[in-house]
């Protein structure tokens, strides 16, 4: 069975921290991972995808098969940042993203 | 585009009433889902449909719960009878064949009192 795990609901930063967000996965297969973004009262966006090893925004996040992890990272944390963040799988396959339970970061001024 | 268009925005409505929540999907994208975000749950996936025909329903809470997709360009989330505890955001989302990105809607906020 897949599962994604986001172990922090709540997280604080100071403005120009680095800022960590945690992601682990369970799942058999070879999955797509994600993080989608969710600005107060807007729709969710996509953030990043692993398998485009991308940069968006100043984040970053790669696959650790490893350890099972997608963590979503960024060095210099800014107020605009302040939102939910969802980490989402796509097993292989399939059609339906499934998600953690999101993490809602908040940066200090 | 305009993106996933969903409606009503927001609905307040009473215990036992139908509610109704409509979902226009991105023009060209054959693959349909409706999640539900609380506070304690996150987001969860009700239903998805590809081309029109719902591929999993497992999500869908009851049989209070029930979701159609007449044609490519509109679907329908219904709640008959409505609970307090229904209450939630419904999101929509789509995607295109082959592609790798769902787009979601603005979602439609419901408080059932």
């Amino acid at each position: 069975a897949q599962r994604v795990t986001q172990p922090e609901k709540l997280l604080s930063v100071f403005k120009g921290a680095p800022v960590e967000l945690k992601c682990n996965y369970s799942y058999s297969g070879s999955p797509e991972l994600f993080w989608y973004v969710q600005y107060s009262r807007q729709r969710l966006q996509l953030l990043l995808r692993h398998i485009s090893r991308e940069s968006i925004k100043g984040f970053t996040a790669d696959l650790n098969k490893g350890e099972t992890s997608f963590h979503l990272k960024k060095p210099f944390a800014q107020e605009e940042d302040s939102a939910m963040y969802y980490c989402a799988l796509r097993g292989a396959g399939a059609n339906n993203l499934f998600f953690g339970t999101g993490t809602r970061l908040t940066v200090i001024p | 585009d305009a993106g996933v268009i969903q409606s009503p925005r927001h609905e307040v409505t009473e215990m036992g009433q139908e509610v109704t929540l409509r979902c226009k999907p991105i023009s060209g994208h054959n693959s349909l889902f409706w999640y539900r975000q609380t506070m304690m749950r996150g987001l969860e996936l009700l239903i998805y449909f590809n081309n029109n025909v719902p591929i999993d329903d497992s999500g869908m809470p009851e049989d209070r719960f029930s979701a159609k997709m007449p044609n490519a360009s509109f679907s329908t989330l219904k709640i008959q009878p409505s609970e307090p505890r229904d209450s939630a955001v419904y999101f929509c989302a789509s995607e295109k064949r082959g592609g790798n990105t769902i787009y979601f809607g603005e979602g439609s906020w419901l408080t059932v009192v």
